[in-house]
């Protein structure tokens, strides 16, 4: 079975620094791992994936992950935090391609300060 | 990227009403979509998994009765909450994925149930 874990509910950073999200799965299988953006009241955002290949991957608004397999992780990172950042963010994990279901973490809520 | 439409993004009902949420993938063909809960300030839970033509596969715990899922066709997607409780209400997400060799799951905005 599949499970993702969030350390920290809440991270607070202040405007220009770095941004680390924590996730840690567990899959008895080679995992696909997802990062989404949630705003308030808003459906979720696909920030970046990762399949195979490349274990850091990048996506959108300088968002980026790194797999590490004998860390079960899949920790999100942002060099320099801006106030737009500010959201929930969640960590998920899919077992297989196509179209199985996503196992999402309890969320991260990312506060920015000036 | 791909586009889900979901209707209403809010809704207000009395206790023992129905309330009706549609699901539309806008620009491609949905072959599964997914039904999540979201209580306030927790994550998704997954209530229910569609594909086009046939009956949705409930998570464990969620009443098949009372959240009626259905898959009509391949750009549609509805999910009914029947006889509508104040404990309903909540902020369901539903999701779309499509066609072989796709990982991605694009997600609709959300609607905010109230039940008073």
């Amino acid at each position: 079975a599949q499970s993702v874990t969030q350390l920290g509910s809440h991270v607070s950073v202040s405007e220009g620094a770095l941004v680390l999200l924590r996730c840690n799965y567990s899959s008895s299988v080679p995992p696909y791992l997802f990062w989404y953006v949630q705003y308030p009241n808003q459906g979720l955002q696909l920030l970046l994936k990762y399949t195979t290949g490349a274990t850091l991957v990048k996506g959108i608004n300088g968002f980026e992950a790194e797999f590490k397999k004998s860390e079960t992780s899949f920790h999100l990172t942002k060099p320099s935090a801006h106030m737009s950042d500010a959201a929930e963010y969640f960590c998920a994990v899919q077992r297989s391609y196509n179209t199985d279901k996503l196992i999402f973490g309890t969320g991260t809520r990312l506060q920015v300060f000036p | 990227g791909a586009v889900v439409s979901q209707h209403p993004s809010r809704v207000i009902c009395k206790s023992g009403t129905s309330v009706k949420i549609e699901c539309r993938s806008l620009d491609f063909q949905a072959t599964t979509m997914f039904w999540y809960r979201q209580f306030p300030k927790q994550s998704l839970m997954l209530m229910a998994t569609s594909n086009e033509g046939s009956k949705a596969t409930y998570e464990q715990g969620v009443e098949k009765d009372k959240f009626l899922i259905n898959h009509a066709s391949l750009t549609l997607s509805t999910l009914t909450v029947t006889s509508a409780h104040p404990e309903d209400s909540s902020f369901y997400i539903c999701s779309a994925t499509f066609g072989q060799g796709r990982t991605e799951a694009f997600f609709g905005q959300g609607t905010r149930l109230t039940v008073v």
